[in-house]
């Protein structure tokens, strides 16, 4: 099956840093989610995206939706310990939801 | 507690020995759905259901069975394990659909020797 460009594939970064990661396909997509996945546990909902140009934010989260809808942004601003994990981007497909790589991000304190 | 649980959490077994990985939720959804986990691959769908007795495969369906007999169980039925099934994998649960937030169980880490 298909998936989701994701870069960077991983990011090593100072902590207080900001942080942007993007996901983009070749095909045209309603949705688009982004998750979080902590050591050793399963991924969690941070945002969804249902709209071309959306701008979302979650905290010191903030998710756009491209115009073109085939990209997605996600940015983290003024990094903290917590914020390690892998971050993931999703689409969903009728009814199938496609992951992208994942970006791992480790945070030096 | 809201939760998607999934049993066992660690396995190891032999190629050839069917197994079963249990995921149960307690959240009334209508939707679940199995994942595989793998470097560099992301999460990849197994197989979903909407509803009791309806499922449908996802994107790497092969070697894998499901049943969704009850709403709250979605166990994952390995007839025939190979060592390229060797994975971590996850049940997730959501309201309705696929698009609606899906709840994730803790992960079975399966390894076929």
């Amino acid at each position: 099956g298909q998936q989701l460009n994701q870069s960077p594939q991983s990011m090593f970064i100072q902590e207080g840093e900001d942080v942007s990661m993007n996901c983009t396909s070749s095909s045209i997509f309603n949705t688009w989610l982004w998750y979080k996945q902590d050591p050793g546990e399963g991924p969690v909902l941070l945002i969804a995206l249902y709209k071309a140009g959306e701008l979302t934010s979650n905290g010191r989260l903030t998710a756009q939706f491209g115009i073109t809808r085939k990209d997605s942004f996600l940015n983290i601003s003024a990094s903290i310990p917590s914020d390690v994990g892998i971050y993931f981007c999703a689409h969903a497909r009728a009814q199938k939801l496609v992951f992208g790589q994942g970006t791992r991000l480790t945070i030096n304190p | 507690e809201a939760q998607v649980t999934q049993n066992p959490r660690y396995l190891i077994t032999v190629t050839g020995k069917k197994l079963t990985v249990t995921c149960s939720q307690n959240m009334n959804h209508e939707y679940m759905s199995w994942y595989r986990q793998d470097p560099g691959l992301g999460l990849r769908q197994i197989y979903y259901s909407m509803n009791v007795e309806v499922t449908d495969k996802g994107d790497v369906p092969e070697g894998y069975k499901v049943s969704r007999k009850e709403k709250r169980n979605f166990p994952l039925i390995l007839e025939s394990p190979s060592p390229n099934q060797t994975s971590l994998y996850f049940c997730a649960s959501s309201i309705l659909q696929g698009t609606d937030e899906q709840y994730f169980g803790p992960g079975t880490r399966l390894t076929v020797t």
